[in-house]
């Protein structure tokens, strides 16, 4: 199975600052199925972004995902309060399996 | 729009077997395009998946639970179901139900994909 490694763990950033979250996959994801999402405490997951860069429905457009291969990466332009949270990417295809998550908390 | 409400004991005893179901409302679970999964998430982790099915039967486990894992569906009651046998204090954890959009691939053909929306979530310990 495909093993995600996600980076960095926390990421400690200001808003209005840009947050680069990256996702490395052991070996090569195929057909770009890589998706992303948000989890805040005491909730559910949100999807957020699928197929390594469609954002979901009503997803704002700070949010954009990118790469291919074994490199993706999740950048969010300008951090706004409510995008502190934990991010999550999937991969899905041959297998399905989830990165460990990074922390985005406020600096 | 599906919504989602799972349901089950709270509190299993070890080597015993977790259940829980998946009510859907807002839509019926017999649309082709979707796949019905299970998710959990141990206290303080991150996420793992556990299984999926289609309304016609065919399911994808998790090749680490396979062996203890069963997951069904009731289309005359829009719900599904996980029974997951034998236990630890390993299971604990909160379990989620979810929708797994469906989509073709030409080499592996139909496969469950990203989970476009979410139940609340409930948290099953593993005690005796």
């Amino acid at each position: 199975d495909i093993v995600l490694t996600q980076s960095p763990g926390t990421l400690s950033l200001s808003p209005g600052e840009r947050a680069t979250l990256s996702c490395r996959a052991s070996q090569s994801v195929g057909g770009r199925y890589l998706a992303w999402y948000q989890q805040k405490p005491g909730q559910a997951p949100r999807l957020l972004i699928y197929d390594t860069s469609t954002r979901a429905t009503g997803i704002p457009d700070r949010f954009g995902g990118s790469g291919s291969g074994t490199d993706f990466t999740l950048t969010i332009i300008r951090l706004e309060p409510e995008d502190f949270a934990v991010y999550y990417c999937q991969h899905y295809g041959s297998s399905t399996t989830f990165g460990q998550g990074t922390k985005v908390e406020i600096k | 729009q599906h919504q989602f409400q799972e349901s089950g004991p709270g509190l299993v005893k070890p080597s015993e077997t977790l259940s829980l179901t998946c009510v859907v409302s807002g839509g019926y679970i017999t649309i082709s395009d979707y796949y019905w999964a299970w998710i959990r998430q141990s206290p303080g982790k991150g996420l793992e998946w556990i299984g999926s099915i289609h309304y016609g039967g065919s399911t994808s486990y998790n090749p680490s639970l396979k062996s203890r894992l069963t997951i069904s569906v009731d289309t005359s009651r829009n719900h599904f179901s996980v029974k997951l046998n034998s236990v630890t204090a390993a299971d604990t954890a909160v379990y989620y139900c979810a929708r797994q959009r469906k989509f073709y691939d030409y080499l592996t053909g139909y496969s469950p994909a990203y989970f476009d929306s979410w139940g609340q979530g409930t948290l099953v310990t593993v005690s005796s």
